[in-house]
């Protein structure tokens, strides 16, 4: 199953314009990963949000955690060709730190 | 480039047929975990193995095994394969003590005809 559910589906946008995606979860958690995957290949860590933390920042990377609203945004500001790939979130899941649930994901697609 | 590595990276099977797909993990991690992702969803977890034992499964049926081995590579084994374990398969290791850190490897492709 699930546990997260990214919003929108899809999303296409032109270069330099900013991107934001949504993840909404289940159950408590202790902390929410992004991740990054390029066609269909291996996944890339992104960025660690924990339950205490509102709001991360890394490079051009937002991240905001809404633990009261089971919810996670994702910003791209200004984003490039090369952010084109599916981005998704993950949680801790059956008491297993390691043990990552995720969502169905989000694809952007960035136009020159 | 994370330091984990998948083979074969494409195979195509039968239905019926049995297949193993193997992972290096990354040097110092010790714990494993494999991922099943169906076209267009998100991963979804397998099992997890630590210290060559199974650590925690997933909602996959016993034809799903693993092995993990001293030098903390591991294989995944599916017997009896359907159509429907037509998928990517991804491994990731993480250090026993940041068990969040998830490394990818860049997955294996099957397809069951």
């Amino acid at each position: 199953s699930q546990q997260g559910e990214e919003d929108p589906q899809a999303l296409s946008i032109q270069e330099g314009e900013n991107a934001t995606m949504n993840c909404s979860y289940k159950t408590s958690i202790n902390n929410l990963q992004w991740y990054r995957q390029n066609s269909g290949r291996g996944l890339v860590h992104l960025i660690l949000i924990r339950s205490n933390e509102r709001e991360k920042h890394s490079g051009r990377l937002r991240v905001t955690l809404d633990t009261s609203k089971k919810s996670s945004s994702l910003l791209i500001t200004a984003s490039r060709a090369a952010d084109t790939a599916s981005y998704f979130c993950a949680t801790e899941g059956g008491g297993l730190p390691d043990k990552l649930i995720f969502g169905t994901g989000t694809r952007l697609q960035v136009f020159p | 480039e994370t330091g984990v590595t998948q083979s074969p990276t494409h195979l195509i099977k039968t239905r019926g047929q049995q297949v193993t797909l193997r992972c290096s993990s990354q040097s110092g991690h010790n714990t494993v975990s494999w991922y099943q992702q169906a076209l267009g969803q998100g991963p979804q977890f397998i099992f997890q193995y630590y210290r060559e034992e199974e650590n925690g499964r997933g909602n996959f049926p016993p034809r799903f095994s693993g092995l993990q081995f001293p030098n903390y590579s591991s294989e995944l084994n599916v017997n009896a394969l359907e159509l429907d374990d037509s998928a990517l398969y991804l491994c990731a290791s993480s250090p026993r003590d940041r068990p969040y850190e998830q490394y990818f490897g860049p997955g294996t492709r099957l397809t069951v005809t």
